[in-house]
């Protein structure tokens, strides 16, 4: 157990739905990851929150946005979904900035399901 | 940019034998790191080791060690006296100081071992 919690663990909606997945980092964690694992395009980094604030942006689509909370707590809304969505959501924290040798502990993730 | 290159699909190792995991990387940067993770099929992401770009020695822990060659872009991982609870998907990433919270993941090879 890594001390990342996400919820919900699994979510099955429709085309143009919109959802958030929710993510509570590690005790004293300040940064916050999120990732999508599909089979198509593998495992790829989408944003980095770092106290509130983002920090580093990957390959995050513009339906998609993210927040982290004051109480560290981050949120991933995903909206206007399309079945290419369908996917693993991983989050991940550290803590601090996200410096090179800060190792990232990921969550269960979550499995979500575009019907 | 940066690309990580994965290229066993798959392998098969005998139990207690020791077995080798590739991965090249590209990048421009200077200073990196670089990263294994297992995905058991149950799904979670789980930490293996990590390695500087600026470390003169490979790194170790306990039954994995990074074979890293510089002038080559590689940074194999090898698992010694392998356990059938080793059998799972093994990613290489890396992360570049200039922008250490994107980690960018290879396609992963998928490790079998067989009692």
């Amino acid at each position: 157990d890594s001390g990342v919690t996400q919820t919900p663990k699994h979510l099955i909606t429709a085309t143009g739905q919109r959802v958030t997945l929710r993510c509570s980092p590690r005790s004293g964690d300040l940064s916050v990851y999120w990732y999508q694992q599909s089979l198509d395009q593998g495992l790829q980094f989408l944003i980095q929150y770092y106290n509130g604030e983002e920090r580093a942006k990957g390959n995050i689509l513009e339906r998609f946005s993210a927040q982290q909370f004051p109480d560290l707590h981050s949120e991933l809304n995903l909206s206007s979904l399309e079945l290419g969505d369908s996917a693993l959501y991983f989050c991940a924290s550290s803590p601090r900035t996200g410096e090179l040798e800060e190792t990232q502990y990921f969550g269960p993730g979550t499995r979500l399901l575009v019907l | 940019a940066q690309k990580i290159t994965q290229t066993q699909p798959g392998m098969f190792v005998q139990e207690k034998e020791a077995v080798t995991l590739d991965c090249t990387y590209d990048t421009s940067d200077q200073s990196y790191g670089l990263f294994w993770y297992k995905q058991p099929s149950s799904g979670e992401m789980i930490f293996l080791i990590y390695q500087g770009s600026y470390d003169e020695q490979n790194a170790t822990e306990g039954r994995y060690s990074l074979n890293f060659q510089k002038a080559r872009k590689s940074a194999n991982l090898v698992i010694s006296a392998s356990q059938l609870g080793d059998s799972a998907m093994y990613f290489c990433a890396m992360r570049a100081s200039n922008n250490a919270g994107k980690s960018t993941f290879g396609d992963g090879t998928t490790l079998t071992v067989k009692p």
